[in-house]
């Protein structure tokens, strides 16, 4: 049958303004998460890590926020720019392993 | 320091064919991990090498197979192609056995027409 491309979540902001980037995962396993960035044509980047035993981290004008309760994870950009327009993906990686799970990826449009 | 090197960039094959793709991992890497992305599944974990061992495999048919060899890289084969393997192919490396940075490939877009 003809297969229906994922509906990825969107969402557009101007530039300058801060972005937040949710996303839920599922496994309880689950003790390390990535958050990627993937432009038209490339691979996946990386950009932020965190792991289980840690709730915030933050890089360069990038927070990435765990909640373990509610098994939630949320990628912060600071001061948007241009170049953050992409698809970003969060995944998360079962202990114990190198494989990783992704989430279906939203959207970013930064409108100058 | 050289990124993780995928060939060939794009490749387009019939159904019913083979097809091999190849993977260098970043120097020093030992882990070595594909994924599929299509639109309609999104990112999907294939299999992961670490030290010319398989160590963890997803959820597809045994079409799929792949291999690591001694200095780290891989190949990923898929043989008896259908349309819908068209794909972008990822391979990802890591330098060590779990929970660490996965770095991607460009992918090789396949097509099967």
């Amino acid at each position: 049958g003809e297969s229906v491309g994922l509906h990825l979540p969107t969402l557009s902001v101007q530039e300058g303004d801060n972005s937040i980037i949710n996303c839920a995962y599922s496994n309880s396993a689950s003790d390390y998460f990535i958050w990627y960035k993937q432009e038209s044509g490339k691979g996946p980047q990386f950009i932020i890590d965190i792991r289980s035993n840690m709730d915030k981290r933050q890089g360069q004008r990038v927070t990435v926020l765990l909640n373990k309760t509610v098994k939630h994870l949320s990628l912060q950009i600071a001061a948007t720019q241009p170049g953050d327009s992409a698809v970003y993906f969060c995944a998360e990686n079962e202990a114990g392993a190198n494989n990783l799970f992704f989430g279906t990826g939203t959207r970013l449009t930064v409108i100058p | 320091k050289a990124g993780v090197t995928q060939t060939p960039r794009y490749l387009i094959k019939t159904r019913g064919q083979q097809v091999t793709l190849s993977c260098s991992p970043i120097s020093g890497h030992r882990s070595v991990s594909w994924y599929q992305q299509t639109p309609g599944q999104g990112l999907q974990f294939l299999f992961e090498y670490f030290s010319e061992t398989q160590r963890n495999k997803g959820n597809f048919p045994g079409r799929f197979s792949g291999r690591q060899f001694s200095n780290s890289r891989s190949e990923m084969n898929v043989s008896t192609l259908e349309l819908g393997d068209s794909a972008l192919y990822l391979c990802a490396s890591s330098a060590l056995q779990q929970n660490t940075e996965a770095f991607f490939g460009q992918g090789t877009r396949l097509t099967v027409v």
